[in-house]
């Protein structure tokens, strides 16, 4: 069973701080996606990262993947109230179409 | 729309009764998946449909749980009997597999939020 664990669970920061979420495994992962969600929503793909050491910037949201790509981090830069959310990573493995997702980690982001 | 519709939103139901929740995925995405979420938390999977193959039915949690696929597209997932520690968020998402371009992106529905009494 391959597992994802994030951190942290709960996060609460003042608008325009820098964060950093990150998400674990011991397995290796072919693929690994972060989600958004936002309440009563789905949620919603931010971005994928494929390669070992793959760095993708998305505004002022930059995610690494692992270089044994096992591992990825998220971080935020100058984190505004619309960035409010739990952030959920995937990771796929080999061909299999299954996501394994990570126990979340809700951000909060104080005006 | 063009996005993942799912049916009821809000379903309140009692101890032992059976419910059926509804899924439609988007036009022409060959897989189908169904999540289960408690309070905010991760994701836990329940089942997914890969065009004609059998489903993978490794998520679900007892044979209370089923659930089907017509004609490639629109899902149910049927509890049966069910339990208060089934009350939660269940999820449906679809995507279009094949083409490494596309890395198993997921699109979510809204989901429907079950809450048994």
């Amino acid at each position: 069973t391959q597992l994802l664990e994030q951190s942290p669970q709960f996060l609460s920061i003042q608008e325009g701080e820098n964060l950093t979420v990150y998400c674990n495994s011991s397995s290796v992962f072919s693929s690994l996606q972060w989600y958004r969600q936002e309440p009563g929503e789905g949620p919603v793909l931010l971005v994928t990262v494929v390669t070992g050491g793959e760095v993708k910037k998305l505004k002022r949201l930059t995610f690494q993947f692992g270089d044994a790509r096992k591992d990825s981090s998220l971080h935020i830069t100058a984190a505004q109230p619309g960035d409010t959310g739990l952030y959920l990573c995937a990771g796929a493995v080999g061909g299999n179409e299954k996501l394994t997702f990570g126990t979340g980690t809700r951000l909060t982001i104080i005006p | 729309g063009a996005g993942v519709s799912q049916s009821p939103s809000n379903k309140v139901t009692e101890k032992g009764k059976d419910v059926e929740l509804r899924c439609d995925p988007i036009s022409g995405h060959t897989a189908l998946y169904w999540y289960r979420q408690s309070l905010g938390q991760g994701l836990e999977f329940l089942i997914y449909f890969q065009g004609n193959s059998a489903p993978d039915k490794s998520g679900l949690p007892s044979d209370r749980f089923s659930a089907e696929r017509t004609g490639g597209s629109v899902s149910t997932l049927t509890i049966q009997r069910t339990q208060q520690e089934d009350s939660a968020v269940y999820l449906c998402a679809s995507s279009l597999v094949g083409g490494r371009r596309f890395y198993n992106e997921q699109f979510f529905g809204p989901g429907t939020r079950l809450t048994v009494l």
